[in-house]
């Protein structure tokens, strides 16, 4: 079954611990990106990667990193994080050609105190 | 990406076609429309897309104005299971074009 997972589904933190949200996708696709929702603000861009070892900044990419060192994984670490990074993190791929849609992951609600 | 303008929320009764409507009229001749929906903090889910052509799917309708300077998703039969906030995208085919934008979409509200 094609499938975007994420680890962990709910993480409860506290600021200053680093952490990493997982992502792995089983479609070898070339691009992946995640994306924050925090009410009333809809989706948000965080960071992109067009393929292995290619990523670049979305809208609002500061407080994160990522890397893409195979192409069915693209981890989201906060090496510091903060209250403000509170949200629910989507992480989405699809195929390299601009027609393909994008397969998004369940989600990871992640709260820091 | 070219960016659109949705109406805040809608209401449709159970069994109708609801109508969703979604301006997007700085679209360029090299970008599609897209629509996706959220069912309540579930993952979005791709629903149909199109270039300027009306497209058909087991889900939805997607009617593009001849000018692509607005769209329609129909939905023929709304039932409660499709209350969701619906999401309107244009993206270039363009290879290169990793940004995505989202807006705040349509909140649909099915009703019995």
């Amino acid at each position: 079954e094609a499938q975007v997972t994420q680890n962990p589904r709910y993480l409860i933190t506290v600021t200053g611990k680093k952490l990493t949200v997982t992502c792995s996708q089983n479609m070898n696709h070339e691009y992946m990106s995640w994306y924050r929702q925090d009410p009333g603000l809809g989706l948000r861009q965080i960071y992109y990667s067009m393929n292995v070892e290619v990523t670049d900044k979305g809208d609002v990419p500061e407080g994160y990193k990522v890397s893409r060192k195979e192409k069915r994984n693209f981890p989201l670490i906060l090496e510091s994080p903060s209250p403000n990074q509170t949200s629910l993190y989507f992480c989405a791929s699809r195929g390299e050609t601009g027609q393909e849609t994008q397969y998004f992951g369940p989600g990871t609600r992640l709260l820091v105190l | 990406d070219a960016k659109t303008t949705q109406p805040t929320s809608m209401d449709c009764a159970e069994g109708r076609a609801a109508n969703l409507p979604c301006n997007h009229s700085t679209i360029s001749g090299n970008e599609y429309v897209y629509w996706y929906r959220q069912i309540h903090s579930q993952g979005p889910q791709y629903i149909i897309h199109g270039l300027k052509n009306n497209e058909t799917n087991e889900m939805a309708s997607l009617i593009i104005t001849e000018d692509r300077k607005s769209s329609t998703l129909i939905l023929p039969h709304a039932t409660l299971r499709d209350t969701a906030v619906y999401y309107c995208i244009v993206r270039s085919y363009n290879t290169n074009a990793g940004k995505s934008t989202f807006g705040d979409g349509t909140t649909l509200t099915v009703k019995p």
